[in-house]
């Protein structure tokens, strides 16, 4: 069965200070791997996808970066945070063929800047 | 864009009463986009209710129907009597057939269900 898992649960970062999010799915090679963001009161929206390793392409400019540097592993990171940035991160894998949409989401990092 | 509209939340309904929450969508990027429910339960992740592929058809799921309605681009879900572990926030999501394009949600509505 496949497991996919998040870290930190949450985190409480002040503005201006750096930030790493993880994401490992186990259980599926090769996935399709995405990061969504949803404000308090918002809607989820895709921020990053990839579908390889070492390729990642963006969706929505936030002033985040996303690496791949393992078939299992997504990170989203920022070396400066804003306020804006605060809400909740998802990751989300799903398969890397075409008509598969169904996508598979982790528990989720609840994240406030200060 | 893609864009989808769900009942406003939140939604307070008592057990063993029915409930339906509406969802439109508006897809610009494909003619027929799959649909899906997702349900988060408190304390728990965002999983996969129900989906649907085909205009005309319903899926169903934990005593959940949703049905894919072209003509009125809507996918309305729905479910007879309710219990009070229903209490959770659901997300009505259009899909593009492309795994790289990603979903497009709504804003979720949470329900609550009293016993």
């Amino acid at each position: 069965a496949q497991t996919i898992h998040q870290w930190p649960v949450a985190e409480i970062k002040a503005v201006g200070s750096p930030l790493s999010l993880g994401c490992t799915i186990k259980g599926k090679s090769s996935p399709n791997l995405y990061w969504y963001w949803q404000a308090t009161g918002g809607t989820l929206q895709q921020l990053f996808y990839s579908i390889t390793v070492g390729q990642v392409e963006s969706v929505v400019q936030l002033n985040l970066s996303a690496s791949r540097p393992k078939d299992d592993q997504f990170i989203l990171s920022t070396e400066k945070l804003l306020l804006s940035h605060s809400g909740f991160y998802l990751c989300a894998w799903s398969l890397g063929q075409l008509n598969q949409d169904t996508q598979y989401f982790g528990p989720g990092t609840r994240l406030l800047v200060l | 864009g893609d864009s989808v509209t769900q009942t406003e939340g939140p939604v307070t309904v008592s057990e063993s009463e029915s409930l339906i929450i509406n969802c439109t969508y508006s897809a610009t990027s494909i003619a027929y986009p799959n649909l899906f429910w997702y349900v988060r339960y408190p304390g728990e992740g965002l999983q996969l209710l129900l989906k649907v592929i085909t205009a005309g058809q319903k899926g169903s799921s934990r005593g959940f129907e949703a049905t894919y309605n072209k003509e009125t681009t809507s996918f309305h879900l729905q479910k007879a009597s309710v219990q009070e572990s229903d209490s959770a926030v659901y997300y009505c999501a259009l899909g593009a057939h492309n795994y790289a394009q990603g979903l497009t949600f709504g804003l979720g509505t949470r329900v609550s269900v009293f016993p």
